[in-house]
């Protein structure tokens, strides 16, 4: 069974902090890892992804991947009030591309002003 | 460019009645996945399309559940006859060919089995 598993939250930071998003999956031959922000009531958004360990950084995002440790985080820095969402990690557990994604049931971020 | 779309955004039907889902994907998007969120639970795979063909319907959960996607384009997801526990948020996703398959979701159509 291939699990996803994140810490559902809610997570609180002051407005300016660093968020830091955690999420760790079952299978060590996975491929891609993606993190979605979903406001409530909308899509999922996709914010970013990574394949190779280390970290990735774009805007105020930076996901960080270590594959040994079968682990995958988002940190936002800078954190604003409109970060306030749900957060879900996704992993594509098969090595061909184009297949399903699992997902975690996602961690609710809260920034206070 | 235009995202994922998906019709309607909200439906209400008693047990026993059908249901008709839409989804209609990027434009040059041969992929599209249909995924599904009950409640209090994380979103779940239920079919994979390339083009107009069934990739992979491992989570479709019973023959209730019928997908289409004639002519590669859009997709519909039928539930005939609708039980309680289909109650959830079906999203519809689509992706080009790509080595990491970035997947773009629509809106989500919320449907409640009463």
């Amino acid at each position: 069974q291939k699990e996803v598993e994140q810490n559902s939250g809610p997570l609180s930071v002051p407005e300016g902090a660093i968020a830091s998003l955690n999420c760790t999956y079952s299978d060590r031959g996975s491929q891609s890892f993606f993190w979605y922000r979903q406001y409530s009531g909308k899509s999922p958004e996709l914010i970013m992804f990574i394949y190779s360990n280390g970290d990735k950084e774009d805007g105020r995002f930076t996901a960080q991947l270590n594959k040994a440790s079968q682990y995958v985080s988002l940190l936002i820095r800078d954190s604003q009030p409109s970060d306030s969402a749900t957060y879900l990690c996704a992993v594509n557990f098969w090595n061909s591309g184009n297949t399903p994604l699992v997902f975690g049931k996602g961690t609710r971020l809260s920034v206070i002003a | 460019e235009a995202g994922v779309t998906q019709f309607p955004s909200h439906s209400v039907i008693e047990k026993g009645q059908t249901v008709t889902l839409r989804c209609d994907p990027i434009s040059g998007h041969d992929n599209l996945y249909w995924y599904r969120r009950v409640m209090g639970k994380e979103i779940k795979f239920l079919l994979h399309f390339v083009k107009e063909s069934k990739q992979d319907e491992s989570g479709m959960p019973n023959n209730r559940f019928l997908a289409e996607r004639t002519g590669g384009t859009y997709s519909t997801l039928k539930v005939q006859p609708a039980e309680l526990e289909d109650s959830g948020v079906y999203f519809c996703a689509s992706s080009r060919d790509s080595t990491y398959n970035e997947q773009f979701f629509g809106p989500g159509t919320r449907l409640t089995v009463l």
